[in-house]
């Protein structure tokens, strides 16, 4: 079975700061993985997905994430945070089958202070 | 494309009635998924659908809940003999088949059993 960790509940950045939010996963075997955000009163958004091509992913709004097998590792980063920024993320894993389960991990809460 | 949409936004029930859930998900996609959030946690897979077959089910998916896509269009998910630990928020989401990764996510509906 795959899952995945989010290492922190809440993240408080200043506008303008780097934004790190950590995720590790397990998965037995090459995991899907993606970054969901919710804004609040609005849907989940998917942000950005790993599907074994490069390890580097970008995704929306400036924000990437990097996989790293060696870590189990699959945190999101981005330079530089805007107030809009701030939301609900989710680090989520694929269970690979023909149906994609998706599991979610328990959430960030990102704040973004002036 | 006006998204997927749910309905009602929100609501209250006393324990030990029946409730049912209305989920449009976006017209062109075949693949409609249930899921459930409660709070501070991330969403859990209840079931999913392609086209009007429902094609798994989660062991969270108790025999009082109950889910169909009778014309592969719209869903609905009735809970009967509603309990307090039922209360949460009900996600839907729709996807492509072939695009299994990007989820659209409905804004969801807020339950609450009292």
């Amino acid at each position: 079975a795959q899952s995945v960790t989010q290492l922190d509940s809440h993240v408080s950045v200043s506008e303008g700061t780097p934004v790190l939010l950590r995720c590790n996963y397990s998965s037995s075997y090459s995991p899907s993985l993606f970054w969901y955000v919710q804004h609040p009163n609005k849907g989940l958004q998917l942000l950005l997905k790993y599907t074994s091509a490069a390890t580097l992913v970008k995704g929306i709004n400036g924000f990437e994430a990097e996989f790293k097998k060696s870590e189990t590792s699959f945190h999101l980063t981005k330079p530089s945070a805007h107030m809009s920024d701030a939301a609900e993320y989710f680090c989520v894993v694929s269970d690979g089958g023909a149906g994609n389960m998706l599991t979610f991990g328990g959430g960030t809460r990102l704040m973004v202070k002036p | 494309d006006t998204g997927v949409s749910q309905d009602p936004r929100h609501k209250i029930t006393k324990r030990g009635q029946n409730v049912t859930f209305r989920c449009d998900p976006i017209s062109e996609h075949n693949r409609l998924y249930w899921y459930r959030q409660t709070l501070g946690q991330g969403p859990e897979f209840l079931t999913y659908f392609q086209n009007e077959a429902q094609l798994e089910k989660s062991r969270l998916l108790s025999d009082r809940f109950s889910a169909e896509r009778p014309k592969g269009s719209f869903s609905t998910l009735e809970i009967q003999r509603t309990e307090q630990g039922d209360s949460a928020m009900y996600l839907c989401a729709s996807s492509l088949t072939g695009e299994y990764e990007k989820l659209f996510f409905g804004s969801g509906t807020q339950l609450s059993v009292l």
